[in-house]
């Protein structure tokens, strides 16, 4: 059973598209990220939701928009492509114990969407 | 701020060379440290870590022992094998509250030879 999925594994498009990315966790976290990972592996996140609620919101352009449906699922999807937006996507989710005192746990990550904008 | 710097790659190793990542960090508090490893197209997945001060972290052969005084946390292996090529990512997290987040750093790719 794969724990953190996204679909799908490769998107190649044009310029000014729009287009999606799904992600979906089934291990029970209350908590869901984006990354983006550039050409040089560094990895910078975007958005946080927890329990559905957006949490941590970067620098990111408006045309970057998630959405959670509910705990399991955080789509990301990116209106007017542009060439720089071209990256992997990671997902990611924890099991956050900030609550209690101890501090965010182990993120979990799923496989990446490699997204090129031609 | 937090931050996390690494050792800048790329390291090219021999196979059964010894291997040390080094990592150092910036918090305020008292953070937990991970390793995290990403194989080549694969997303990334938690090698080790150690939540508090002098605590071991290991897995796979890799151990990294969390150094408050110096505040470190290298990666180590005694013998490396050509699987662990890969990218490996130190990072801290000090979560209090949900809107911090963990920090990672820049990355070091690894690259070994047979």
């Amino acid at each position: 059973d794969t724990a953190v999925s996204q679909t799908p594994k490769y998107l190649v498009t044009q310029m000014g598209n729009d287009k999606s990315i799904k992600c979906e966790q089934n291990l029970g976290h209350d908590t869901m990220y984006w990354y983006k990972q550039d050409s040089k592996k560094f990895l910078k996140i975007m958005f946080s939701y927890n329990n559905k609620e957006l949490i941590i919101n970067e620098t990111v352009p408006n045309r970057f928009s998630p959405k959670s449906p509910d705990k399991a699922h955080l789509n990301l999807h990116i209106n007017s492509l542009e060439l720089g937006d071209s990256a992997v996507y990671f997902c990611a989710s924890s099991q956050d114990l900030w609550a209690s005192g101890s501090g965010t746990d182990t993120q979990y990550f799923g496989p990446g969407t490699r997204l090129t904008v031609l | 701020g937090n931050s996390v710097t690494q050792m800048e790659g790329p390291v090219t190793l021999s196979e059964e060379a010894f291997l040390t990542i080094n990592c150092t960090y910036t918090a305020t508090g008292y953070p937990s440290l991970f390793w995290y490893v990403q194989y080549p197209g694969e997303g990334l997945q938690l090698l080790l870590k150690a939540t508090k001060a002098d605590d071991k972290g290991s897995n796979k052969g890799f151990e990294a022992t969390y150094r408050k005084e110096t505040t470190s946390f290298h990666l180590e292996k005694g013998s490396v094998q050509v699987s662990d090529s890969a990218v490996y990512f130190c990072a801290l997290s000090e979560a209090k509250t949900s809107y911090d987040k963990v920090i990672f750093g820049p990355g070091t790719s690894l690259s070994v030879i047979p």
